[in-house]
């Protein structure tokens, strides 16, 4: 079983739209949580941390649920700039992250 | 301000040949890492460093070593180049405290071949 697993997706939407992806961990120590964005061939960049309480920033929404080990992110009012792969990372401790395969997004006008 | 920095961005390379891969960052970061990124596998962590002068193994180190050249560089050698390393590879660079560990900042990537 992988340490972190995402929807690989696609998920196709339209502009407007509201979606959300889903991801799980395996190591129940982890302590920090992110998504992370992926542009085609690019690098990834960090899109925000996910905080116990939950977390907004703008659009973007991150919820962490400690007790089922999952973490989800809510994009509302799709973008067509939104299109990317979304990863999800997992920090079992200070020097080591784990990152999901991704989930790929394409919002369409 | 560059940010994170590596070279080349481009290789092909022969089974059996070796090459470096060049990192360099400029925001006075205390740790260094390098992934790889094959399809479906998600990024994995093959080495890292939390200082200058220290280097730790990662999830798949094997057939890799690093050197820690000084605080801005980080090089990642291949001595003896097999196909299954063909991948894309990121370094990464973070302030890596408590809380701001997931902060890491990606250089363009390199992408290598091994035929």
């Amino acid at each position: 079983r992988k340490e972190v697993e995402q929807d690989p997706g696609p998920f196709n939407v339209p502009e407007g739209a509201t979606v959300a992806f889903n991801c799980t961990y395996s190591n129940s120590a982890s302590q920090s949580f992110f998504w992370y964005r992926q542009d085609c061939r690019k690098e990834p960049k960090l899109l925000m941390s996910v905080y116990s309480s939950g977390n907004e920033d703008g659009r973007f929404t991150a919820q962490l649920n400690r007790a089922s080990q999952y973490i989800s992110l809510l994009i509302r009012d799709s973008k067509l700039s939104d299109s990317a792969t979304y990863l999800c990372v997992v920090n079992p401790n200070n020097n080591d992250m784990r990152f999901g395969a991704g989930t790929r997004l394409t919002v369409k006008p | 301000n560059a940010g994170v920095t590596q070279t080349p961005k481009f290789q092909v390379l022969k089974t059996g040949q070796s090459m470096t891969l060049q990192c360099a960052q400029d925001m006075n970061h205390n740790s260094m890492y390098w992934y790889r990124q094959d399809p479906g596998m998600g990024l994995r962590l093959i080495y890292y460093s939390a200082s200058e002068g220290t280097t730790d193994k990662g999830e798949v180190p094997n057939g890799y070593n690093v050197s820690r050249l000084n605080k801005r560089e980080f090089s990642l050698r291949l001595e003896s180049a097999a196909p299954s390393q063909t991948s894309v590879y990121f370094c990464a660079s973070s302030e890596a405290t408590p809380g701001l560990a997931g902060t890491q900042y990606f250089g363009p990537g390199t992408r290598l071949l091994v035929l």
